[in-house]
């Protein structure tokens, strides 16, 4: 079946380092992948997508790289800030119009 | 994209007791879904709200714990029925249409019950 793994956490820096959260899936076809950002106390917020091999979704800063050779999807940042601290989800659908599957998310805390 | 408000935000409830959760969406979306997001635990699909007829339930949950509703193609309840401490999570909706992948969500409602 569908699934996401991603790396537990959680996930501790210091402001301006660098930040990778990885991400494998296993899924039949060619499903579009996603990172979800949730805030502290709020609900989830897209970050960002890809819905091919090789294509990079981006935002903010982050990156993120369909990679299907390696079903992997990590997410990246060159430099945190203290505001990115929240949990971040990656997620995929296998289908349009169909729920999605997510990771377990992981929690980033960015201390100045 | 379509823009959920979704209530209450937050609510302590009595255990044996019953909340309705509402999801409204800014404009006609195919598909509403239901999740489950349990203290440090990813989301968990309850079920698919349906426009019009019975919701489909995934494997653990039930109508008779979490009937839901959805009379028309904006707006989705979900009931947490006879609430026990275990039912203390966060539910969110979700829409999607029916031809994308990329799902928005509501800020989710906190619930405790105690």
């Amino acid at each position: 079946g569908n699934s996401v793994t991603q790396m537990e956490g959680p996930v501790t820096l210091s402001e301006e380092a660098f930040l990778t959260i990885n991400c494998t899936y296993t899924a039949t076809g060619y499903p579009s992948l996603f990172w979800y950002v949730q805030y502290p106390g709020e609900g989830l917020q897209l970050l960002l997508k890809a819905t091919k091999a090789d294509d990079k979704g981006s935002n903010k800063g982050f990156e993120a790289t369909y990679r299907k050779e390696t079903t992997s999807f990590h997410l990246e940042k060159g430099s945190v800030q203290v505001s990115d601290s929240a949990v971040y989800f990656c997620a995929l659908s296998n289908q349009a119009g169909t729920a999605l599957i997510f990771g377990k998310g992981t929690t980033l805390s960015v201390s100045s | 994209s379509a823009v959920i408000s979704q209530k209450p935000s937050r609510d302590i409830c009595q255990r044996g007791t019953s909340l309705t959760i509402q999801c409204q969406v800014d404009s006609q979306v195919t598909m509403m879904f239901w999740y489950r997001q349990q203290p440090g635990q990813s989301l968990t699909l309850i079920a698919t709200a349906n426009q019009g007829s019975e919701a489909t339930y995934e494997s653990g949950f039930v109508i008779d714990k979490f009937p839901i509703s959805r009379p028309n193609l904006t707006f989705s309840t979900l009931t947490v029925s006879n609430m026990s401490p275990e039912d203390s999570s966060i539910y969110l909706c979700s829409d999607l249409q029916e031809a994308d992948t990329e799902a928005f969500f509501g800020q989710g409602t906190r619930l405790t019950v105690v």
